[in-house]
């Protein structure tokens, strides 16, 4: 079915190093959301992407739109042991409905050692 | 307080057994999700309210489950019958225009 993919499921790093994580629809979207889930924690709204081929950046935070708006970017610059955690990738209508609804990936989890 | 609220935060129950969660978004907030969430997986969708009005319900949802949300303020989720199978972390949020904040959630175990 329709779903969202993401890329890696895991991945561990060391203090400093950069970390990307990517997302992938099978539909085109309107727009596509980042999330943040620490361990224990509850999903925390990050961004939205609208635009075809929008870059934002937030601090050390890096999120980018395809150009067919059917995939995105997160990449994190340096990592700290704050960025620890699950991030989510999240488009709407991907799976049928109201465009509302979020289909969310499976995330990536990242650790990060000091 | 002005995030969104769930309650009870955990909730053990013997299967077959009723249990009802209750969630309060942010006031402002017109939209009304909720998500259910096991170990390694993305949120998934369960239902969605607009005011009052539920617009949609996910179609892995069984009769055993049911959602209100009288008179477009807080919402309750009740699951009849629980199964070992609906041990899982249940997520409210709400939205405005785009975004959503999440509750702490409700993590049930069913034994």
């Amino acid at each position: 079915g329709q779903q969202v993919m993401q890329i890696p499921q895991y991945q561990h790093v060391q203090e400093g190093e950069d970390f990307t994580t990517y997302c992938n629809s099978s539909t085109t979207l309107s727009n596509i959301q980042w999330y943040k889930q620490r361990p224990g924690g509850h999903p925390v709204f990050l961004i939205q992407l609208v635009k075809s081929g929008e870059v934002k950046k937030q601090k050390r935070l890096t999120f980018q739109f395809g150009e067919a708006k059917k995939n995105s970017s997160l990449h994190i610059t340096a990592t700290q042991t704050t960025d620890v955690g699950t991030y989510f990738c999240a488009g709407p209508g991907v799976s049928g409905g109201s465009n509302y609804k979020l289909t969310f990936g499976k995330g990536t989890l990242l650790t990060v050692n000091p | 307080d002005t995030g969104v609220s769930q309650d009870p935060r955990h909730k053990i129950t013997k299967r077959g057994q009723n249990v009802t969660f209750r969630c309060d978004p942010i006031s402002e907030h017109n939209r009304l999700y909720w998500y259910r969430q096991t170990l390694g997986q993305g949120p998934e969708f369960l239902t969605y309210f607009q005011n009052e009005a539920q617009l949609e319900k996910s179609r892995l949802l069984s009769d055993r489950f049911s959602a209100e949300r009288p008179k477009g303020s807080f919402s309750t989720l009740e699951i009849q019958r629980t199964e070992q199978g609906d041990s899982a972390m249940y997520l409210c949020a709400s939205s405005s225009h785009y975004g959503y904040t999440f509750g702490s959630g409700t993590r049930l175990t069913v034994v």
